[in-house]
């Protein structure tokens, strides 16, 4: 079965550059979150969008940024980075229907800032 | 609001026992729950959740779940560890505004 695709997997910025994220949900799926997980911490939810509005927002930084597509998958745009940026970011995606129910997570993108 | 707490940031348990990681939340309504389960520089795997349905889950990999109300749990366990469990684990609760909130997680180390 089709699952959350996340590109790339590994990326190495310098301090204030910029990075972009790019989630691909399931098929079908209308809802994207994103979670930051820094060394050793639990996954913090970030934000997330359902039919390209943003539905929620959690601790996500102003220098962060995301949208959702027409073809639902979503980017996360990351300026000013900062080492304290450096981290895991999963996206999880579901059906408006089951919400975090039915929320499948993807590999994460791994980001590390020099 | 819902929060969860893992009791225990690691645990080592031998090969063959039982693994048992505490999982308390609160919760002013009805919560569903999960466990998810992270391998070293992987993904986040979801092991089982309760939805208010039955109160034993069982999940994958010999994995299961008791949801006590009275104590407010949501204990994973196993019967017999293998090595290949040996990983990071997560207890989660989900809000009323439908995002996920996680557990401090806890490491499960294997003795052989």
């Amino acid at each position: 079965a089709a699952g959350v695709i996340q590109s790339p997997r590994h990326l190495i910025k310098e301090k204030r550059e910029t990075a972009t994220l790019k989630c691909y949900p399931i098929p079908r799926h209308d809802t994207v979150y994103w979670y930051q997980q820094g060394p050793g911490q639990d996954p913090q939810f970030l934000i997330s969008f359902y039919e390209k509005m943003q539905s929620d927002k959690g601790s996500i930084p102003d220098r962060f940024s995301a949208q959702q597509f027409s073809d639902y998958h979503s980017e996360l745009n990351m300026s000013s980075l900062e080492l304290g940026d450096s981290a895991l970011y999963f996206c999880a995606s579901s059906s408006s229907r089951e919400g975090t129910l039915g929320q499948y997570f993807g590999p994460g993108t791994r980001l590390t800032v020099t | 609001a819902q929060s969860v707490t893992q009791l225990g940031s690691h645990v080592s348990v031998s090969e063959g026992a039982l693994v048992l990681l505490r999982c308390n939340y609160s919760s002013s309504v009805p919560p569903y729950l999960f466990w998810y389960v992270q391998y070293p520089n992987q993904g986040l795997q979801l092991l089982l959740k309760y939805t208010s349905a039955a109160t034993l889950v069982k999940g994958i990999n010999g994995f299961e779940a008791e949801f006590k109300k009275s104590e407010t749990s949501f204990h994973l366990t196993k019967p017999s560890a293998h090595m290949s469990d040996a990983a990071e684990y997560f207890c989660a609760v989900n809000t009323r505004d439908d995002k996920i909130i996680f557990g401090k997680g806890t490491r499960l180390h294997i003795l052989p």
